[in-house]
């Protein structure tokens, strides 16, 4: 059972490339989350998605598109990359948004923009 | 505004030793509280998840606490490990949201 999985673990950019990041998870989950995180400072919600098809806007999503085509897998997209955006990015899945259950997190995404 | 304030922001501590980590937290409405152990490196994996009736809950060595009148929580570590050496994150849900506030952690540090 692997969990929450993300692709690539580390990734260098130069400004103004584009990149997407993978999300996928094995436990059915109906919600999923791309979170941001920067030294000094909490997670922060970029994007999610609460099932098949849809997305919705977080807290910062300006520069950053997002696709949900199937339940499992959840696609953080970066158009022109900026060295503002070099941070750790995590995914995270959770059953149902009503219910105390935790978020269950990969393990990150280290992106760095030259 | 929704914020959560964690104290202290590092912490160092001789293996063997307890603990106790901080959170304050001004977010409406409440819809539970959780504490997340992040080792370095790895994504956050959670500990407990308290709701607004709950005042203690316990997974392990971890108790989590819960004043929902103070809006404070507390999370204390019993008899700490090297491994405990991690940020510890606490975490508010918006009622009614699919979102979270997080805190910006408190770093451990369990020395032998």
């Amino acid at each position: 059972n692997a969990g929450v999985t993300q692709t690539p673990k580390f990734r260098v950019l130069k400004t103004g490339q584009s990149m997407t990041l993978l999300c996928a998870q094995d436990m059915n989950h109906e919600y999923m989350y791309w979170y941001r995180q920067d030294p000094g400072m909490g997670l922060r919600l970029i994007h999610y998605s609460v099932g098949e098809g849809t997305t919705a806007k977080g807290e910062v999503p300006d520069g950053y598109n997002v696709s949900r085509l199937k339940k499992q897998n959840f696609l953080l997209g970066l158009e022109s990359a900026a060295p503002s955006q070099t941070s750790v990015y995590f995914c995270a899945s959770s059953p149902d948004r009503d219910l105390p259950q935790p978020q269950h997190f990969g393990d990150g995404t280290r992106l760095s923009i030259l | 505004k929704n914020q959560v304030e964690q104290s202290p922001q590092s912490l160092i501590i001789l293996e063997g030793k307890n603990c106790t980590l901080q959170c304050n937290y001004t977010v409406s409405p409440f819809s539970n509280l959780r504490w997340y152990k992040q080792d370095t490196g790895r994504g956050p994996v959670s500990l407990t998840i308290m709701t607004f009736s709950e005042n203690t809950k316990s997974n392990g060595r971890y108790t989590a606490t819960l004043d929902a009148d103070t809006k404070q929580s507390s999370l204390h570590i019993t008899a700490s490990q090297l491994s405990d050496s991690a940020s510890y994150i606490c975490v508010v849900k918006i009622g009614g949201s699919e979102k979270l506030v997080f805190g910006k952690g408190t770093k451990l540090t369990v020395n032998p």
